[in-house]
């Protein structure tokens, strides 16, 4: 079972736009992370949020920023899109940080940039 | 940096036949190692997780090692089904961040 929801499921916008997405995590789960998934390629590490706080972050510009909510729900937002942001974006939550516990994936969101 | 590989990127097999995936990285200061199964356009569901201070995890048909001294897991999948089919993805866990390889897609024929 995984009850991480995301939303929404399909989203288009311009370059230079500016997006939020939106995960809600499973309950008592206090770890959030996001990735970037290009087509045909593995998931992107973007970044992790533990109670609140930046836990760990790929390499992602800091237009690329995040925000997780103490009832358990959590934002991606992207500054000054760009055409290759265009991609499955998708968020996963566990137990604790992350380093010994099973990640939860929600179906994710399809961003298109044109 | 750490970089994770997936070979095959596809690999096709009658239904009924035990198959191998390979995952291999480049660090061996992992946490864990995670198996995932994506189907078309959805998210990913975990298959495996296997701690670093273990060798290998069962579930059903499913088998998955590690070896962690030379950079390698392997998906063991008994007797494959077309509902098997789907890419499935091994991402490893280092100091916070986590690394995916590309996938491997499979496809299992009735």
């Amino acid at each position: 079972e995984t009850g991480v929801t995301q939303s929404p499921t399909h989203l288009i916008k311009t370059r230079g736009q500016q997006v939020t997405l939106r995960c809600s995590s499973q309950s008592g789960h206090n770890t959030v992370s996001w990735y970037q998934q290009a087509l045909g390629q593995g998931p992107q590490f973007i970044f992790q949020y533990y109670r609140e706080e930046e836990n760990g972050r790929g390499n992602f510009p800091p237009r690329f920023s995040g925000l997780q909510f103490p009832n358990y729900s959590s934002e991606l937002n992207v500054n000054a899109l760009e055409l290759d942001d265009s991609a499955l974006y998708l968020c996963a939550s566990s137990l604790s940080s992350g380093r010994t516990d099973t990640q939860y994936f929600g179906p994710g969101t399809r961003l298109t940039v044109l | 940096k750490q970089e994770v590989t997936q070979i095959p990127a596809a690999l096709s097999v009658p239904e009924g036949e035990n198959l191998v995936l390979n995952c291999s990285f480049t660090d061996s200061a992992i946490y864990n190692l995670q198996w995932f199964r994506q189907d078309p356009g959805k998210g990913l569901t975990s298959l495996l997780l296997i701690q670093s201070s273990q060798r290998e995890q069962t579930s059903g048909r499913l088998n998955a090692s590690l070896d962690k001294s030379s950079g390698r897991s392997t998906l063991y999948i008994a007797a494959s089904q077309p509902g098997d089919s789907a890419t499935y993805l091994c991402a490893v866990t280092n100091f916070n961040k986590f690394y995916f390889g590309s996938g491997t897609k499979l496809n299992v024929k009735p």
